[in-house]
């Protein structure tokens, strides 16, 4: 497609609940990023992949999250046991090739931990 | 540690003036700079980017500086319009991941 697409758009859970969140890049992007945005304050980036290859995760919190780009499937980011302070707006982003070219970002996805 | 700084956090301008929004930065680094757009309930929208061998880079009404030396970056748009009004970011680029500072709401009144 010509724009980016996450669903949900908004997604409430339980604290120790599961979160999925889904990415789905432009046609022909290769690379994907997603950040976290807490508090409309700053962009906190969490991973990023080339094609279904993670590229850069030190973004990461290696406990709860885990992502995945499968060819042929949306980009998902998992939170398992998710935590108050998860609560955020989850960005997903997409490029041609790396991100000094223009990134195209996703509508977002508001998660809200109860 | 932030390595991109946006001091204002509001910045108001009359329509027509011009709108001039600031950003510092830290790591040396940085290959490219780039400037977003963001309005409520939407995802950053992308406004104009430059070079980190540049000083200058112009489109339309939208003109960034550089200044290497001071590590700071200026977003001027000229002249403002209503529609202008949102957050704007402004990011650096190194390593294939882009770094965001806090954001500087922009309200152009009419």
């Amino acid at each position: 497609g010509e724009e980016v697409a996450q669903t949900p758009k908004h997604l409430v859970r339980g604290e120790g609940q599961k979160a999925k969140l889904y990415c789905a890049p432009i046609k022909g992007h290769s690379y994907v990023f997603w950040y976290q945005q807490v508090l409309k304050n700053e962009f906190k980036f969490l991973i990023s992949f080339q094609n279904e290859n993670v590229f850069d995760e030190t973004g990461m919190p290696k406990e709860r999250f885990s992502a995945k780009c499968l060819p042929n499937s949306p980009c998902s980011l998992e939170i398992q046991a998710t935590k108050l302070e998860d609560s955020a707006v989850y960005f997903c982003a997409s490029t041609r090739g790396g991100i000094t070219t223009e990134a195209f970002f996703g509508q977002g996805t508001r998660l809200t931990v109860v | 540690d932030q390595q991109v700084k946006q001091n204002s956090p509001s910045l108001s301008v009359q329509e027509g003036r011009i709108s001039i929004l600031n950003c510092d930065y830290t790591n040396s680094m940085f290959d490219y700079f780039l400037w977003y757009k963001k309005y409520p309930a939407e995802g950053p929208t992308f406004l104009i980017s430059i070079s980190s061998i540049k000083d200058k880079n112009e489109d339309g009404r939208f003109t960034v500086f550089l200044n290497k030396s001071a590590k700071h970056l200026s977003l001027h748009i000229v002249p403002s319009q209503p529609g202008d009004s949102a957050v704007y970011f402004c990011a650096g680029s190194a390593g294939n991941m882009l770094t965001f500072g806090g954001g500087t709401r922009l309200m152009v009144k009419p």
